[in-house]
């Protein structure tokens, strides 16, 4: 089956450091998408991994190795808006179908 | 904020009943997709249209359908609600079949299935 696992909530420090992890098990596996939804929200594209390695956007990071399956986003500076649901999503190539993680609540403490 | 709009903001209907959630896509973009969010779940893929094709569908069943008109604006309809059917609904528009990076969503439409 297709299934993406990512911790279901995750605490840190402002001005801190935190790494989301991301596990997939997808056939047709293109690439790794990061989202950022706040309570009520829509989803906020972050970041997209099509290759091995890191990508690097601001404050946000996202790498992925595709020997493991495994993908994380790291967000540096940590800042109270940052609190939010981060979900990773695998891009398929067979349709270009997202198949979404259940996400993960990053509560954020002063 | 995405120039995707989505209309209602917010339904409620009965089990049985039929409902037709609607989305505008941005300026330029040919591509929809809808998804399904559930409470605390990540959203699922119900379709996607590209140029008024259907051009690819998820684990939904036949009474989720849809459209994609000329302008590119979109429709999902669901007939037969069930109660389960409760959710956020939420679409995308992108300049293209798979480019997620350029992929924005709209508010979404909250259905309540009583």
């Amino acid at each position: 089956g297709q299934s993406l696992e990512q911790p279901s909530e995750v605490t840190a420090v402002e001005g801190a450091i935190v790494q989301i992890n991301c596990t997939y098990q997808t056939s047709g596996f293109y690439g790794l998408s990061w989202y950022q939804q706040h309570d009520g929200g829509a989803p906020t594209f972050l970041s997209y991994n099509a290759l091995d390695g890191l990508e690097e956007t601001g404050r946000f990071s996202s790498f992925l190795s595709r020997s493991d399956s495994y993908g994380y986003l790291l967000l540096q500076e940590l800042q109270m808006k940052d609190s939010a649901s981060y979900f990773c999503a695998a891009l398929r190539d067979s349709n270009y179908q997202l198949i979404w993680g259940a996400g993960t609540k990053l509560i954020i403490k002063p | 904020e995405t120039g995707v709009t989505q209309s209602p903001t917010h339904l409620i209907k009965t089990r049985g009943q039929q409902v037709t959630l609607r989305c505008s896509s941005q300026s330029g973009h040919n591509t929809v997709s809808w998804y399904q969010q559930a409470l605390g779940q990540g959203p699922q893929f119900i379709f996607q249209y590209y140029r008024e094709e259907e051009n690819g569908r998820g684990n939904f069943p036949p009474r989720f359908s849809g459209l994609q008109f000329p302008n590119y604006s979109s429709e999902l309809n669901v007939n037969a609600l069930e109660l389960d059917d409760s959710a956020l609904y939420l679409c995308a528009s992108s300049p293209t079949s798979g480019s997620v990076d350029t992929q924005y969503f709209g508010p979404g439409t909250r259905l309540t299935v009583l």
